[in-house]
């Protein structure tokens, strides 16, 4: 089954400790990026990768790191949360990198920095 | 910079009514919009895909169409169902996009469909 799978689902810490939130896509899709989605903001991009090693920034990409070593990886990396990123977090892949093609995500990730 | 607004926020009917949730954006200048579902505690599940030179795509009981010069989109359901309860929301994708295919999102329209 073709899936975009996140982890973990739910998540609570504190500031300051690092964390990790995985996404995985079994359909050998070239792009994938985060999302961050607030309420009165909608969904708005953190950092996007073309491809394998190829990565960018997108509108919110304060206070987050990404890496994309293997093309069906794409780890979210928060080195020193703060409240502030107390969100849901979306993570999505497409084929090709025209944007032509439907995006596919995963089931999110909702994080509480306490 | 896009900006995508969906109208109503919140629409409540009854079950078999047919039904219109309206998307705007403000940069006519898009190379695709997609409709989305998104279900409570899940991820968005994406229903139909307009590329900017198709005037609509039906999939079921769902139909979106895209006026690009006026920079609006509807997606029409039909004979509704208490299972399409959801918050529905609709993304666009700018032209000539340099960073990748980044989606600017509304905020979305939660439907309820009473039985």
């Amino acid at each position: 089954e073709a899936q975009v799978t996140q982890n973990p689902r739910y998540l609570i810490t504190v500031t300051g400790k690092k964390l990790t939130v995985t996404c995985s896509q079994n359909m050998n899709h070239e792009y994938m990026s985060w999302y961050r989605q607030d309420p009165g903001l909608g969904l708005r991009q953190i950092y996007y990768s073309m491809n394998v090693e190829v990565t960018d920034k997108g509108d919110v990409p304060e206070g987050y790191k990404v890496s994309r070593k293997e093309k069906r990886n794409f780890p979210l990396i928060l080195e020193s949360p703060s409240p502030n990123q107390t969100s849901l977090y979306f993570c999505a892949s497409s084929r090709g990198l025209e944007g032509k093609n439907i995006q596919y995500f995963g089931a999110g990730t909702r994080l509480s920095v306490l | 910079k896009q900006e995508v607004t969906q109208i109503p926020a919140a629409l409540s009917v009854p079950e078999g009514e047919n039904l219109v949730l309206n998307c705007s954006f403000t940069d006519s200048a898009i190379y695709n919009l997609q409709w989305f579902r998104q279900d409570p505690g899940k991820g968005l599940t994406s229903l139909l895909l307009i590329q900017s030179s198709q005037r609509e795509q039906t999939s079921g009981r769902l139909n979106a169409s895209l006026d690009k010069s006026s920079g609006r989109s509807t997606l029409y359901i039909a004979a509704s169902q208490p299972g399409d309860s959801a918050t529905y929301l609709c993304a666009v994708k700018k032209s000539r996009e340099t960073s990748g295919s980044r989606l600017t999102f509304g905020e979305g329209t939660q439907l309820t469909v009473n039985p």
